[in-house]
């Protein structure tokens, strides 16, 4: 069984201030999604890493898939209150039907 | 922006009753899926759907629960005889690839 496990659980912090959200496995997955998830809606996109060591930028957030392609992170510059959510990370399996496995999610608040 | 909608967004259901819960995923997307998030719990992949038929399930899809694609457009999920325990939001999600999936609203289901 595949395990994602993603920490903080919870993150504070001010407008301003820089987080990183990491997701770890033992496992090694075919690709690293990150999503936003809004209360009462489903998870959003925000991007797709598939290549060992791939790093991605979507303005103020960077996203990173390790060299062993068993772990991840999402690190957020200068972080707004817009950025409140909740974000995930799920691993795609190697068949090409992409199930994906999640992480339990961090709950990030930003305070103005 | 396309999107996958669900419906309904809210049901309540008699345990043992059967429930269909509806998606038109988008409409250019060749994969389907199911996922649920029991609330305060990560969100699980049940079932994806190519080809028209089920290319891979998890543990939780058990006898109990079906999908049907019965046109080119509608993608259901039925359970048959509900359980207490089946009550969570219930996602559907679709791709182009097997991966960067778009997830709709989901339909929150309670089991009475």
């Amino acid at each position: 069984t595949q395990l994602l496990e993603q920490s903080p659980q919870f993150l504070s912090i001010q407008e301003g201030e820089n987080l990183t959200v990491y997701c770890n496995s033992s496992s090694v997955f075919s690709s690293l999604q990150w999503y936003r998830q809004e209360p009462g809606e489903g998870p959003v996109l925000l991007v797709t890493v598939v290549t060992g060591g791939e790093v991605k930028k979507l303005k103020r957030l960077t996203f990173q898939f390790g060299d062993a392609r068993k772990d991840s992170s999402l690190h957020i510059t200068a972080a707004q209150p817009g950025d409140t959510g909740l974000y995930l990370c799920a691993g795609g399996s190697g068949t090409s039907y992409g199930k994906l496995t999640f992480g339990q999610g961090t709950i990030l608040t930003v305070h103005p | 922006e396309p999107e996958v909608t669900q419906t309904p967004s809210h049901q309540v259901t008699q345990m043992g009753q059967e429930v269909i819960l509806r998606c038109v995923p988008i409409s250019n997307h060749l994969y389907f899926y199911w996922y649920r998030q029991i609330l305060g719990q990560k969100v699980e992949f049940l079932v994806s759907f190519y080809n028209n038929e089920i290319s891979e399930k998890s543990e939780i899809f058990d006898d109990q629960f079906s999908v049907e694609r019965p046109d080119g457009s509608n993608f259901t999920l039925k359970i048959r005889s509900t359980k207490l325990e089946d009550s969570a939001m219930y996602f559907c999600a679709s791709s182009a690839l097997g991966y960067g999936y778009t997830f709709g609203s989901g339909t929150r289901l309670t089991v009475v």
